[in-house]
C-alpha cells in the first residue's frame, strides 16, 4: 500500500522560498509507471495542481503555467522522496499543500503553509 | 473559477441515492479518464473512483462513477451520515498539460 508522508515548515516569510518534502513508502520515486504530484488547496483557488516529476529512462517535470517561473520539483532517489520549492512567495500562496501519487489515488496528509511576516 | 463544473451543493436522506455531476470539455473529460475524491472536514482528499468507474480497494460499492462525452457523474447509493463531505472530480487536461479539478460539491445528509 502506497503511503505519502509530508514534512516541512508551516510558516514562510514573503519573498522567501517554500520548501516541502514528500517521503514515499510502498512504491519508488523512480518507478517507470508512476508520477509524483504537488497540489495545493485554498478557499480562493480550490484545488490547484502545481506540478509533477516522473522517470521514463530520464527525469521529466511538468509545471502549472500559474507557477512555472517560481517552482521546482526534484526527486531524491536515495531517500525515495520528492520535494517542492516555490520561490518568491506572497500571501496569495497561503494554502494547504498536498503531495499525491500518479492518478491522485494516494495523498499525503497535507501541510498548511502560511505566508506571513 | 474551476475548469470542471460541479454543483456547489446537494443533499439527501439516509438510504437515498444521490448523483453529482462534473462537466468539462474535449481537452479533459472528452479525452481522459475521470477521478473522484472525497474530502471530510479537516482531512486530505481520499480517492473514491479512478479510471471513470474503478474503485480503489476499501471503497464500498455504494460509490459508482460513469462518463459520457464531456461529462461525468458520481453516484452514491444507500446514503449514510458518514458520507457527508465534499466531493471533487479531477481529470488530466491535454491543453493545459496538468490535472484540473471541479470546484467541489458539498453533500449534506439530512
Amino acid at each position: 500500500q502506497v503511503q505519502l508522508q509530508q514534512s516541512g515548515p508551516g510558516l514562510v516569510k514573503p519573498s522567501q522560498t517554500l520548501s516541502l518534502t514528500c517521503t514515499i513508502s510502498g512504491d519508488s520515486v523512480s518507478s517507470n509507471s508512476a508520477a509524483w504530484n504537488w497540489i495545493r488547496q485554498s478557499p480562493s483557488r480550490g484545488l490547484e495542481w502545481l506540478g509533477r516529476t516522473y522517470y521514463r529512462s530520464k527525469w521529466y517535470n511538468d509545471y502549472a503555467v500559474s507557477v512555472k517561473s517560481r517552482i521546482t520539483i526534484n526527486p531524491d532517489t536515495s531517500k525515495n522522496q520528492f520535494s517542492l520549492q516555490l520561490n518568491y512567495v506572497t500571501p496569495d500562496d497561503t494554502a494547504v499543500y498536498y503531495c499525491a501519487s500518479s492518478q491522485l489515488d494516494h495523498w499525503g496528509q497535507g501541510t498548511l503553509v502560511t505566508v506571513s511576516s | 473559477q474551476s475548469v470542471l463544473t460541479q454543483p456547489p451543493s446537494t443533499s439527501g436522506t439516509p438510504g437515498q441515492r444521490v448523483t453529482i455531476s462534473c462537466s468539462g470539455s474535449t481537452s479533459n473529460i472528452g479525452r481522459n479518464t475521470v477521478n473522484w475524491c472525497q474530502q471530510l472536514p479537516g482531512t486530505a482528499p481520499k480517492a473514491l473512483i479512478y479510471g471513470n468507474s474503478q474503485r480503489p480497494s476499501g471503497v464500498p460499492d455504494r460509490f459508482s462513477g460513469s462518463k459520457s462525452g464531456t461529462s461525468a457523474s458520481l453516484a452514491i447509493s444507500g446514503l449514510q451520515s458518514d458520507d457527508e463531505a465534499n466531493y471533487y472530480c479531477a481529470v488530466w487536461d491535454d491543453s493545459v498539460k496538468g490535472w484540473v479539478f471541479g470546484g467541489g460539491t458539498k453533500l449534506t445528509v439530512l
